[in-house]
């Protein structure tokens, strides 16, 4: 079946702009995470959703940072107010409840703040 | 929290070696992962370990936990052209998470 997809799969934006960027998980995963590569801080965890709920947000940078999932399906990673060291791809992972320890990733999402 | 750490942060090898990558774990985990990335892609992955003394292999990749010694070894045998990526151990989180070490650039060499 089709793996994880994310968009849009490179952005460009200007510093203070906002930005959505998009996560469709596989088909009947119930759990999504985010997270951030960079060259600077290497791979972090940003966020996980069990279902619709993230029940602890403090692994998202800055208040400037918000995620949602809707109908235990897709979720958005909303960065508002973009400064450059927001540079980064994000990438998104789900995983199933009968195999919670496999997480599958998506291709991520290049943004670049100019 | 949990830290890890990977050694070392870069290997060049040449075709037909035999290396290892290692990766110590600060405190307990329940599973240990190993990951591949190559450049411009996304993550791609190798093994999960959930116990003491597991052992997995794939090609001439094998992965080993020691939850003992809290480390995890990827051995390489024999090395090919296409080995040549970033590898990445992650041990797991609170919520799930995956807490990744720096990576270890592999560069394998005819």
């Amino acid at each position: 079946g089709a793996g994880v997809s994310q968009s849009p799969s490179n952005k460009v934006t200007e510093k203070g702009k906002d930005v959505e960027l998009r996560c469709d998980p596989i088909s009947g995963h119930t759990a999504l995470y985010w997270y951030r590569q960079s060259l600077g801080q290497g791979l972090e965890f940003l966020i996980y959703f069990q279902g619709n709920s993230a029940p602890d947000k403090s692994g998202l940078p800055s208040d400037r940072f918000s995620a949602e999932r809707t109908g235990g399906s897709v979720s958005t990673l909303t960065i508002q107010r973009t400064q450059q060291e927001d540079s980064a791809v994000y990438l998104c992972a789900s995983s199933s409840r009968t195999a919670p320890y496999e997480q599958y990733f998506g291709p991520g999402t290049r943004l670049t703040v100019t | 929290e949990l830290k890890v750490e990977q050694n070392p942060l870069f290997l060049s090898m040449q075709e037909g070696k035999n290396y290892t990558i290692y990766c110590n774990y600060s405190t307990t985990s329940d599973r240990l992962y190993w990951y591949r990335q190559d450049p411009g892609k996304s993550l791609e992955s190798l093994f999960v370990l959930l116990s003491n003394g597991a052992v997995k292999q794939e090609g001439r990749l094998m992965a080993s936990l020691d939850t003992k010694a809290r480390l995890s070894t990827l051995h390489i045998t024999a090395a090919v052209h296409d080995l040549s990526a970033t590898y990445f151990c992650a041990g797991g989180g609170s919520q799930g998470n995956l807490i990744f070490g720096k990576g270890t650039k592999l560069s394998v060499k005819p």
